[in-house]
């Protein structure tokens, strides 16, 4: 089977902008979790969808959303970019819940300047 | 504060050597997971044990959990330098549904 991908690997943006960032997991997963990843906080948990539904969230502002859709595919929206917001975001996937065996993609590197 | 935290903070040995790592944790957990993460890429989940579990094996891999004391210890044995990562684990702590890392542990093995 294909591994989680992620696109857009790195991304360049500048404060005040937003991004969208996507992930589509291993076939057949149903569940989707985002992290966050930086030097000072180190991995921090997000969100997870599953079956297109906000199952569980993290301690993240309003600014930090996420979607996902009938395929499973998921997408994640950062508005109004902060310089702190620069980071590695993760997605993973498993079968059917986040407590489970997480299977990461390679993230995506996002820079705001 | 995080659940996990991950000892030594950093790890230096030679090719050959084991490397040992620790764990320790806060709540009571359901299961604790090992990853690893090579520079600035994804994590590879590398082994799971469950709490009514002691010690695991995966090659060349060792993981033990002692529930009493909160603390899960991962052992990489007769190490490469293709071991050279950050090694994290990670726990279902409580009622959270989904899983809280440590700090990790970055493991340098020279050749």
């Amino acid at each position: 089977k294909a591994g989680v991908t992620q696109t857009p690997r790195y991304l360049i943006k500048t404060r005040g902008q937003q991004v969208t960032l996507s992930c589509s997991p291993i076939s057949g997963h149903r569940s989707v979790s985002w992290y966050q990843q930086t030097p000072g906080q180190g991995l921090q948990f997000l969100f997870e969808y599953f079956s297109e539904t906000q199952r569980n969230k993290g301690n993240f502002p309003g600014r930090f959303s996420g979607r996902q859709f009938s395929n499973s595919r998921s997408e994640m929206n950062v508005s109004t970019l902060e310089l702190g917001d620069s980071a590695l975001y993760l997605c993973a996937s498993s079968l059917n819940a986040a407590l489970e065996t997480q299977y990461f993609g390679p993230g995506t590197r996002l820079l705001v300047l | 504060s995080q659940q996990g935290e991950e000892d030594p903070q950093a790890l230096s040995i030679q090719e050959g050597e084991n490397a040992t790592m620790n764990c320790s944790y806060k709540t009571s957990i359901n299961n604790l997971q090992w990853y690893r993460q090579n520079s600035g890429r994804g994590l590879v989940h590398l082994i799971l044990i469950r709490s009514n579990e002691r010690e695991k094996h995966s090659g060349r891999l060792r993981v033990t959990l002692d529930t009493s004391k909160k603390s899960s210890s991962l052992l990489i044995t007769a190490s490469r330098a293709a071991d050279t990562a950050s090694y994290f684990c990670a726990t279902d702590p409580g009622s959270a549904r989904q899983l809280t890392f440590g700090s990790g542990t970055q493991l340098t093995v020279l050749p």
